[in-house]
């Protein structure tokens, strides 16, 4: 499986905390996406960051991609309680033709208690 | 705003029965992708489509087929319903270009 992965699978934090978490993914990648989805509805996306990138924000999210660790973190700054949600990474495979086919980790639950 | 809808939050189907799952989008997208998701193995391909008429096969095909007679409709077909596809089941499209997906609402699909 070309699956990555996320570490932690659940993370518990209080409101106006950071979050952190990381994924780790096996192939070369064309990019690396964030989605977000909250309890039982579709993912919405995040932010995008090349392979050619190192770092990217947007508004409260930082994320940051080492290519030679074939890893990337999500950070959310303070957090708020509406960020409650679970994170997906996502990887676009750089070899081929792959019509924006992705791969997803499995996530990680975030829970922000007010 | 990029909207995909999908045809139903919630269906009940019977083991044997053929079931339609239909995903529309209203901007233009070349590429569809029906997803299903299981709890602690995240997001699986099941097929995409990258043009009218055309499809390939993700990850998990057996047991599902699909069909795209226009550009913004995206269908998945259960031919004979089963209990170990009783799962929430994502739709989503994209732009070559863009890469990034947007997803329906998804569907949550119990078979008994």
């Amino acid at each position: 499986s070309q699956q990555g992965e996320e570490d932690p699978q659940a993370l518990s934090i209080q409101e106006g905390e950071n979050a952190t978490m990381n994924c780790s993914y096996k192939t070369s990648i064309n990019n690396l996406q964030w989605y977000r989805q909250n309890s039982g509805r579709g993912l919405v996306h995040l932010i995008l960051i090349r392979s050619n990138e190192r770092e990217k924000h947007s508004g409260r999210l930082r994320v940051t991609l080492d290519t030679s660790k074939k890893s990337s973190s999500l950070l959310i700054t303070a957090s708020r309680a509406a960020d409650t949600a679970s994170y997906f990474c996502a990887t676009l495979y750089a070899g081929g033709t792959s019509y924006g086919k992705l791969t997803f980790g499995q996530g990680t639950i975030l829970t922000v208690h007010p | 705003d990029v909207k995909v809808t999908q045809s139903s939050r919630y269906l009940v189907k019977r083991t044997g029965e053929k079931v339609f799952l239909e995903c529309v989008q209203d901007m233009d997208h070349e590429n569809m992708f029906w997803y299903r998701q299981d709890p602690g193995l995240g997001l699986r391909l099941i097929y995409f489509s990258y043009d009218v008429k055309m499809k390939e096969k993700g990850d998990i095909p057996e047991g599902y087929s699909v069909s795209r007679e226009k550009k913004e409709r995206f269908s998945l077909i259960l031919e004979s319903a089963s209990t170990n596809q009783t799962s929430m089941y994502l739709c989503a499209s994209t732009l070559t270009s863009s890469y990034e997906q947007y997803f329906g609402p998804g569907t949550r699909l119990t078979v008994t």
